[in-house]
Order: C-alpha cells, then sequence, then structure tokens
C-alpha cells in the first residue's frame, strides 16, 4: 500500500512571494506518478501538476514547478509569483503506474494562505 | 467541454435514511471512481467501475453500494445513513488507458446528515 505525508497542515504567504510545500510518500512501486491537486473554497478539484516518476527532469507548469527526489520519495511545489487565487487546500496525491488509470491516494493537505 | 456531472449538488438526509448520488462522467470516459472527503479531511477513495464492472475497492462501508450503467453514468446507493456519512463525495472519470490529464472530477455532491 502507498501512503502519502505533507507534515505541514497550513503556510502562509505574501503575495509575489515564493513558498515551497512538502510532501513525502511511501512506496514499493517502481512506476507510478505524483500530483498536487488544488482545492479552493468551491470544494472544486484541480490539477496543478503532475509528475512520471521515471522522468527525471521536474515538471513545470507556469509559476508552479516540483522538486522530484524519487530516491528520497520526496515531491515538493514551488509556487513562484504566488497570488491571491493560490490560496486553497493542495493535496499531494500518488497513482500506481499500470498502463491505465487508478485510484489516487492523497496526504492529508495543506491549507495555503496568500497574503495581500 | 463537457465536464463530470454530479447530482444532486447537496443533500440533507436524516440518520437511518438512504441516499443516491448520481454521476455522469465526460463522453467516452469508461470509467469512473468515488471518492469520499469527510470536513477537513482527504479524499478517500471508495470504488471504481470500468465498463460497468467494478475495478477497485476502497473503504467503502457495506452500506453503500455502487454500480456503472450501459450509458456509463454511476450510482452511489447509500443507505442506514449515519452522521459520520456527511461528507463531500466526489466522482471522477477517465479514459481507461492511463492519461492523467483525462482523469476529471465533479464538483462533488455534499451529503449532510441530521
Amino acid at each position: 500500500a502507498q501512503t502519502v505525508t505533507q507534515s505541514q497542515p497550513e503556510m502562509s504567504v505574501q503575495e509575489a512571494e515564493t513558498v515551497t510545500l512538502s510532501c513525502t510518500y511511501d512506496t514499493s512501486e517502481n512506476n507510478y506518478y505524483l500530483f498536487w491537486y488544488k482545492q479552493p473554497p468551491s470544494r472544486q478539484m484541480i490539477l496543478v501538476i503532475r509528475q512520471e516518476a521515471y522522468k527525471q527532469q521536474n515538471a513545470t507548469e507556469n509559476r508552479f514547478s516540483v522538486n522530484f527526489q524519487k530516491a528520497a520519495k520526496s515531491f515538493s511545489l514551488k509556487i513562484s509569483d504566488s497570488q491571491l487565487g493560490d490560496t486553497a487546500m493542495y493535496f499531494c496525491a500518488f497513482m500506481k503506474l499500470t498502463g491505465a488509470n487508478s485510484k489516487l491516494t492523497f496526504g492529508k493537505g495543506i491549507t495555503l494562505s496568500v497574503r495581500p | 467541454a463537457a465536464g463530470v456531472i454530479q447530482s444532486p449538488r447537496h443533500l440533507i438526509k436524516e440518520k437511518r435514511e438512504t441516499a443516491t448520488l448520481k454521476c455522469y462522467p465526460i463522453p467516452r470516459h469508461d470509467t469512473v471512481y468515488w471518492y469520499q472527503q469527510g470536513p477537513g479531511q482527504d479524499p478517500q477513495f471508495l470504488i471504481s467501475f470500468y465498463e460497468k464492472m467494478q475495478s477497485d475497492k476502497g473503504s467503502i462501508p457495506d452500506r453503500f453500494s455502487a454500480q456503472q450503467f450501459s450509458d456509463y453514468h454511476s450510482e452511489l446507493n447509500m443507505s442506514s445513513l449515519e452522521l459520520g456519512d456527511s461528507a463531500l463525495y466526489f466522482c471522477a472519470s477517465s479514459p481507461h488507458r492511463y492519461d492523467n490529464y483525462g482523469y476529471t472530477f465533479g464538483s462533488g455532491t455534499r451529503l449532510t446528515v441530521v
């Protein structure tokens, strides 16, 4: 079974600054995907970024980038130039790679507040 | 673009009643997943279906059952409701073949048991 750990329950950042959200995971699988999802007050689950475990290059999506350390089983999310709209709950999630889509295992989440 | 449709958006039920939640996947998505998110909690996987057959099962109580129909929509039936069943219930759909950008969540059904 896989576990995903987000040890920081809350973080706060000043608008326009950079913040890093931490995530570690445990698995015996070699092939898997990792994701960061954003859940704003509307409660919609929105995909922020994904990382394939077999790729060494860290994924980047505009202001969002990850630091993927496979050996350390660490997957942190960096948000640059933070915006007020980034205020949300952020979940790190794991999916085993079987060639087909499968269930997501989520961490407990972190509440990010962006201050004006 | 079409999204995953869940109905109803909100539902209030009394203890011991029954509730039915519906999920309409994105067209051509053949796999449906159900997740339960309690207040302040992370989403927990309940059950999934591929081509109308159960494909995986998580921490779904025996009081809950689900199925996927020929048009690929899915229903989650919850009986003998308890206060602890109050949660946000997400449905997600995807193509069977891996494509996470096609793994899409609905807006959820908020169930309140009183």
